[in-house]
């Protein structure tokens, strides 16, 4: 089986400043993909981005960028430019064989 | 397409009861997941379904739990003799194998759980 740990809690940033979260996955296998998801207060979970760890190239999506480190087994989060509505629990999640398995979370406040 | 739809949103039960939650999942989705999600933490795989066939079932979900998906289209999960530690919000989630074999989950809002 698989494990994601996210050792961070819960973290503070201020509006329009830069925050990064972090993710440690153990897996033993070759072929996977990870994922970071972000759920707001009280709403549903929605994806973010996601890395193929086949793909050497970090993924990027408009704010949001993976620093994708695949001998360190690590995969963190990085949020640019913050804002009030980034602020929300965020889960990395890893896939193998169709099975997802989920960090504990990471509760993001960004403040005004 | 509404997205991935669950119902009720919220049930409050007594201890010893069953309960029955509804997924139904974007159309055009082969593959239906169910995790339960406690406070503060994160999902925990109970169970997919590829189309009708329950493909995987976790050590998490006991004798008490059963999840179907006739004809491949909505899933329930059933919870027999609910316990107060069932308590919990339980997330359907769908997903449509892309190119490559990435597989990425839709989310339903869920369905919160309370056992009293």
């Amino acid at each position: 089986a698989q494990t994601v740990t996210q050792s961070q809690p819960e973290m503070s940033v201020q509006e329009a400043e830069t925050v990064t979260l972090s993710c440690t996955y153990d897996t033993s296998e070759n072929n996977y993909y990870l994922f970071w998801y972000k759920q707001p207060p009280s709403r549903q979970m929605i994806l973010v981005i996601r890395q193929e760890a086949y793909k050497q190239q970090n993924a990027t999506e408009n704010r949001f960028s993976v620093n994708f480190q695949k001998a360190a087994k690590s995969f963190s989060l990085k949020i640019s430019d913050s804002q009030l509505g980034d602020t929300a629990m965020y889960f990395c999640a890893s896939d193998s064989f169709n099975k997802f398995y989920f960090g504990s979370g990471t509760k993001l406040n960004v403040k005004p | 397409d509404t997205g991935v739809s669950q119902d009720p949103r919220h049930k409050i039960t007594k201890r010893g009861q069953n309960v029955t939650f509804r997924c139904d999942p974007i159309s055009e989705h082969n593959r239906l997941y169910w995790y339960r999600q406690t406070l503060g933490q994160g999902p925990e795989f109970l169970t997919y379904f590829q189309n009708e066939a329950q493909l995987e079932k976790s050590r998490l979900l006991s004798d008490r739990f059963s999840a179907e998906r006739p004809k491949g289209s909505f899933s329930t999960l059933e919870i027999q003799r609910t316990e107060q530690g069932d308590s919990a919000m339980y997330l359907c989630a769908s997903s449509f194998p892309q190119a490559m074999g990435v597989n990425v989950l839709t989310f339903g809002a869920g369905s919160r759980l309370t056992v009293l």
